[in-house]
């Protein structure tokens, strides 16, 4: 069984452009979720996905916009970067929405914004 | 908007038992809490989580205060694997989902 993979695993980008970071879920999982980790702090929920509609979300501007394909798979895309973007970004997949459901994370992408 | 609070940092010593506390004094009725760990350069990883009822599994037990303002991770017997960030969460399940991760608290394992 493949677990959630995350491609780049590193990206740098400058202040203003717009990156897309990708996720691949657990094989069976409906449900995608994406954090923004800064150095030395605890996740923050951006988003979630469930069968490609959004789900939930957290208090991240309109700038953080995703998408959740039929296969399941993800995408984080994040317009008009600003230096405050500089973080690990995680996706977490699950096989059903709720509060008993179980995240299995990946690894992140490392995101450096200059 | 709710939040959780932990301690920064702990310590044990191996093969001892390790008790992780969290306050979520603003939890609402229907919020679970969840707890992961964080090893170096990984993902969170699950651990553990319940609604109202002490929950035991194979990784360790948690109890909730009967007023569900707080509860404890209770890691039996502590090994050096067990070195990590502990989050506590607070997984929101009325109207749009959120997941509310504490500041979390580094559990250092001394041999």
């Amino acid at each position: 069984e493949t677990g959630v993979t995350q491609s780049p695993t590193h990206l740098i980008k400058t202040r203003g452009q717009q990156v897309t970071l990708r996720c691949s879920s657990q094989s069976g999982h409906n449900t995608v979720s994406w954090y923004q980790q800064a150095l030395g702090q605890g996740p923050q929920f951006i988003f979630q996905y469930y069968r490609e509609e959004e789900n939930g979300r957290g208090n991240f501007p309109p700038r953080f916009s995703g998408l959740q394909f039929p296969n399941y798979s993800s995408e984080l895309n994040v317009n008009a970067l600003e230096l405050d973007d500089s973080a690990l970004y995680l996706c977490a997949s699950s096989l059903q929405r709720g509060g008993t459901d179980t995240q299995y994370f990946g690894p992140g992408t490392r995101l450096t914004v200059l | 908007d709710a939040k959780t609070t932990q301690p920064n940092s702990m310590e044990s010593n191996e093969e001892e038992p390790v008790h992780l506390p969290c306050n979520h004094s603003t939890i609402s009725g229907t919020d679970y809490i969840h707890w992961y760990r964080q090893l170096p350069s990984q993902g969170p990883e699950y651990v553990i989580h319940g609604l109202t009822s002490n929950v035991n599994n194979r990784m360790a037990s948690l109890a909730i205060a009967e007023d569900r303002k707080s509860s404890t991770l209770i890691l039996h017997r502590a090994t050096l694997r067990d070195a990590a960030v502990y989050y506590c969460i607070l997984v929101r399940t009325s109207g749009t989902y959120k997941y509310i991760f504490g500041t979390g608290t580094r559990l250092k394992v001394l041999a």
